[in-house]
């Protein structure tokens, strides 16, 4: 049971252009989104959360954009650089319940951007 | 600073010996710390939540016997692989939850990747 779904395996974006990745979540229970970046054979490096008071953030060239009705969750990158070359896992956490931070991960977007 | 380090970063062994992979804070303390198991071109899946001075608590369908779980103190946390099988190669990855951070703040280690002969 797949909680939190990428369904794009891989996208490929042209240096500077926007990149767009998508994130399904079903239970309603999150409250809390995280994007993690991961290099291969490295852990995942925190790169931008939401929390479901809010439907946008924004840092730098990353904004995150959540539809609660819809359970979707949005990364974008802009404009897009060749460092940003990666896996991009989405996360989410369940209410704040301290003691309960679990993360339940998304299977990932392998993104490329083209030079 | 935040700063998770995993020790080996990578370890082949023989089907039946026992594998512990190490995980460290190294500029903060952590009293939780998740172990997580990634498979080729999967997601993380948490295998157990550690804390320090108290038992692991192991997430649905993982062994307790066999993924064994110590914490024994704000900066280190370990994970023991018994009695290994081909199966159980996979990439393990530590995370670190600060003290005083936020409630699901998580630093993560750069994994261990477990090979099993």
């Amino acid at each position: 049971d797949q909680q939190v779904k990428q369904n794009s395996p891989s996208l490929s974006v042209q240096e500077g252009r926007i990149s767009i990745l998508n994130c399904d979540y079903t239970n309603s229970m999150f409250d809390y989104f995280l994007w993690y970046k991961k290099y291969p054979a490295e852990g995942p490096t925190f790169l931008i959360s939401i929390s479901s008071i809010k439907d946008k953030n924004e840092d730098g060239r990353f904004t995150v954009f959540l539809n609660k009705s819809a359970k979707h969750l949005s990364l974008h990158i802009v404009p897009s650089q060749p460092g940003d070359s990666a896996v991009y896992f989405c996360a989410a956490s369940p209410r704040a319940n301290f003691g309960n931070e679990k993360l339940t991960f998304g299977t990932g977007t392998r993104l490329t951007i083209i030079p | 600073g935040a700063v998770v380090s995993q020790h080996p970063s990578r370890v082949i062994c023989k089907s039946g010996t026992s594998v512990k992979i190490e995980c460290r804070s190294l500029d903060f303390q952590a009293t939780t710390m998740f172990w997580y198991r990634q498979f080729p071109k999967k997601s993380l899946m948490l295998m157990a939540t550690s804390n320090e001075g108290s038992k692991a608590t192991y997430e649905q369908g993982v062994e307790k016997d066999k993924f064994l779980i110590n914490h024994a103190s704000l900066t280190l946390s370990t994970l023991t692989v018994t009695s290994a099988h081909p199966e159980d190669s996979s990439f393990y990855i530590c995370s670190a939850r600060p003290l005083a951070g936020a409630y699901n703040e998580q630093f993560f280690g750069p994994g261990t990747r477990l090979t099993v002969l």
